[in-house]
């Protein structure tokens, strides 16, 4: 069974960083891009940042390039976000899933909360 | 980059009844385009990619159709489960793969 498992939200102040996991299982995790989404609470879906499945090749959303960086470990079957000076507007659950034709699986979701 | 719209941005209809909605991309996409419900709470759920496919085990009132910049989401009969929002998505080529903005479908 495909399982998409996202840890590593919380809170966080404005300016501080955070690093989101993504663990997957039941499939080749090797052979896929990996992406990750965002939405803010009571907002769709907003497309933040892609991977290649070798790592090779990454992709990040005007929003949040320069500040999140995208990474994997085949090794682990891990897919990371790193998140740097955090704003208010980042607040939001973040999903990892896989496409590539569409996002077949997603993550439950890890709820990033931004405040002082 | 390629931006998505969809319309309407929400409706109401009676259980029974066909809706459709429509999403179109700023470029032609071929049938690069995934459907997806989202319930209250819940992860999204991919219905269709390419414009047309039904993902394994989504039930049959659910089609799409449409290529180039022009695409539909049908729904045949609207069941009550079925109240949800309902985002588009562009997969053609390189990232970003962008969604529309949502259409929000509850019974009337």
């Amino acid at each position: 069974e495909v399982q998409l498992v996202e840890s590593g939200g919380g809170l966080v102040q404005p300016g501080g960083s955070l690093r989101l996991s993504c663990a997957a299982s039941g499939f080749t995790f090797s052979s896929y891009a990996m992406h990750w989404v965002r939405q803010a609470p009571g907002k769709g879906l907003e497309y933040v940042s892609a991977i290649s499945s070798n790592g090779g090749s990454t992709y990040y959303a005007n929003s949040v390039k320069g500040r999140f960086t995208i990474s994997r470990d085949n090794s682990k079957n891990t897919l990371y976000l790193q998140m740097g000076s955090l704003r208010a507007e980042d607040m939001a659950v973040y999903y990892c899933a896989r496409g590539p034709s569409g996002f077949d699986y997603w993550g439950q979701g890890t709820l990033v909360t931004v405040s002082s | 980059d390629i931006q998505m719209t969809q319309s309407p941005s929400s409706l109401s209809a009676s259980v029974g009844d066909r809706v459709t909605i429509t999403c179109r991309a700023s470029q032609g996409i071929s049938n690069y385009l995934a459907w997806y419900q989202q319930k209250p709470g819940k992860v999204p759920k991919l219905l269709i990619y390419a414009a047309s496919t039904l993902q394994s085990g989504v039930p049959s009132r659910f089609s799409g159709s449409g290529s180039g910049t022009d695409f539909t989401l049908t729904i045949s009969s609207l069941q009550p489960e079925d109240v949800a929002t309902y985002y588009c998505q562009k997969y053609n080529s390189a990232p970003p793969f962008t969604f529309g903005p949502g259409t929000k479908v509850d019974i009337k």
